[in-house]
């Protein structure tokens, strides 16, 4: 079954822990991104890669980090630096040109 | 920064044709508009985009005024399962290279029975 997974689609951590978010694609797109949903809100970039072993910070970077050491997975890190972390981080996909983008499912991070 | 304007919701009566309006005065040549929803709870689904022509698909159809400093998305026949927030997007669509999507706040749709 081709596309993207998140994994978990709920996650709970403690404040202070840092905690690693998964997004997996099998549809072979060099580029994949990080976004973060707040309540009410539109979505915010937090970090994107164009090609293996590359990545560029999005708008809202602080706190975050991430690798891209494969193709298919682009794992973010939600560190003790993020303040406020608890938010819908959302990954996507995309092949390039004028082609369009494809969405995971989300993962909801709670810190309590 | 978002470089387009929606308004923030609009309400569709059930088997109406809901008309969704965007607004992107600043958009440049060689940028496309996009259109992506989200259900609640799931992430963004692509609608359909264009450059300067109109487009047709199975969801939709895409209007884009021929200066293009504007657009509407069309859904022939809402549905209450088209209830969700509607996200107009302009973006440089450039042959190897990728540019991130920017998202505004979006269309609250609710399509009423």
């Amino acid at each position: 079954d081709g596309g993207i997974t998140q994994s978990p689609k709920y996650l709970f951590r403690k404040e202070g822990q840092n905690v690693t978010l998964s997004c997996e694609q099998n549809l072979n797109h060099d580029a994949m991104y990080w976004y973060r949903q707040d309540p009410g809100q539109g979505l915010r970039l937090i970090y994107y890669s164009q090609i293996v072993n590359d990545f560029q910070k999005g708008d809202i970077a602080e706190g975050y980090s991430v690798s891209r050491e494969k193709k298919e997975s682009f794992p973010l890190t939600v560190t003790s630096a993020q303040k406020n972390p608890t938010a819908f981080y959302l990954c996507a996909t995309h092949r390039g040109g004028s082609t369009e983008a494809f969405f995971g499912q989300g993962t909801r991070l709670t810190v309590v | 920064d978002a470089k387009t304007t929606q308004p923030p919701s609009m309400d569709c009566a059930e088997g109406r044709a809901a008309n969704l309006p965007c607004n992107h005065s600043t958009i440049s040549g060689n940028e496309y508009v996009y259109w992506y929803r989200q259900i609640h709870s799931q992430g963004p689904q692509y609608i359909i985009h264009g450059l300067k022509n109109n487009e047709t698909n199975e969801m939709a159809s895409l209007i884009i005024t021929e200066d293009r400093k504007s657009s509407t998305l069309i859904l022939p026949h809402a549905t209450l399962r088209d209830t969700a927030v509607y996200y107009c997007i302009v973006r440089v669509a450039a042959v190897g290279g990728n540019t991130p999507l920017v998202f505004g706040k979006g269309t609250r749709l609710s399509v009423i029975a």
